[in-house]
């Protein structure tokens, strides 16, 4: 059974930067044809992909915000990492990490977890 | 980037009522098209992938179809676990982009 786990800070300060990992069990991280993705939502803006990263470390974001993102990838742990800089209250949201697979579609989703950009 | 849309944003029905959803691309996405379930406080969940393909161990009560830059989602014969939000997302051309959302509640 895949499963994912996001884990990191839930408070973060605005113009701080926002850093997540996303741990991966019941697969390996560095299958090919797997590419693992970071999505948000926000009451606001609804279900908003961030970008995703391929075992390779090869990296797709999102115009909007690809500036200010990093993502990584830790194969010895099994895990992935997003790392948001300059963040404000824009990027309040809960942020969950996916796996998608083709045809291109999530098929495992990890439980979100809420991160809050306040002072 | 490709936006989509969906109708209704929310819709009322009953036990046993058949469903419909439709999602909208602004451009061509052929059968690049997914559909998710969220239930509060859940991550979305998948339903159908490209468009007409059942996920495994989704009920056969819900089906997809279309192509091009217009789809829907049916539910044949609501169930009580069905309430919920449903969303659907385009993967054919990256950024990949979310439907806002169809609430599915109990009438």
């Amino acid at each position: 059974q895949v499963q994912l786990q996001e884990s990191g800070p839930g408070l973060v300060k605005p113009s701080q930067t926002l850093s997540l990992t996303c741990t991966v069990s019941g697969d390996s991280i560095s299958s090919t044809g797997h590419y693992w993705s970071w999505i948000r939502q926000n009451p606001g803006k609804g279900l908003e992909w961030i970008g995703y990263i391929y075992y390779s470390g090869d990296t797709y974001y999102n115009p909007s915000l690809k500036s200010r993102i990093a993502m990584s990838i830790d194969a010895s742990k099994n895990q992935f990492s997003l790392s948001l800089t300059s963040v404000n209250a824009a990027d309040t949201a809960v942020y969950y990490c996916a796996r998608m697979i083709l045809p291109r579609y999530f098929d495992y989703w990890g439980q979100g977890t809420l991160v809050t950009v306040s002072s | 980037d490709i936006q989509m849309t969906q109708s209704p944003s929310s819709l009322s029905a009953s036990v046993g009522d058949r469903v419909t959803i439709t999602c909208r691309a602004s451009q061509t996405i052929t059968t690049y098209l997914n559909w998710y379930q969220q239930k509060p406080g859940k991550a979305p969940k998948v339903l159908i992938y490209a468009a007409s393909n059942l996920q495994n161990g989704v009920p056969s009560r819900f089906s997809g179809s279309g192509s091009g830059t217009d789809f829907t989602l049916t539910i044949s014969s609501l169930q009580p676990e069905d309430f919920a939000a449903y969303y659907c997302q385009q993967s054919y051309s990256p950024p990949f982009t979310f439907g806002p959302g169809t609430k599915v509640d109990i009438k």
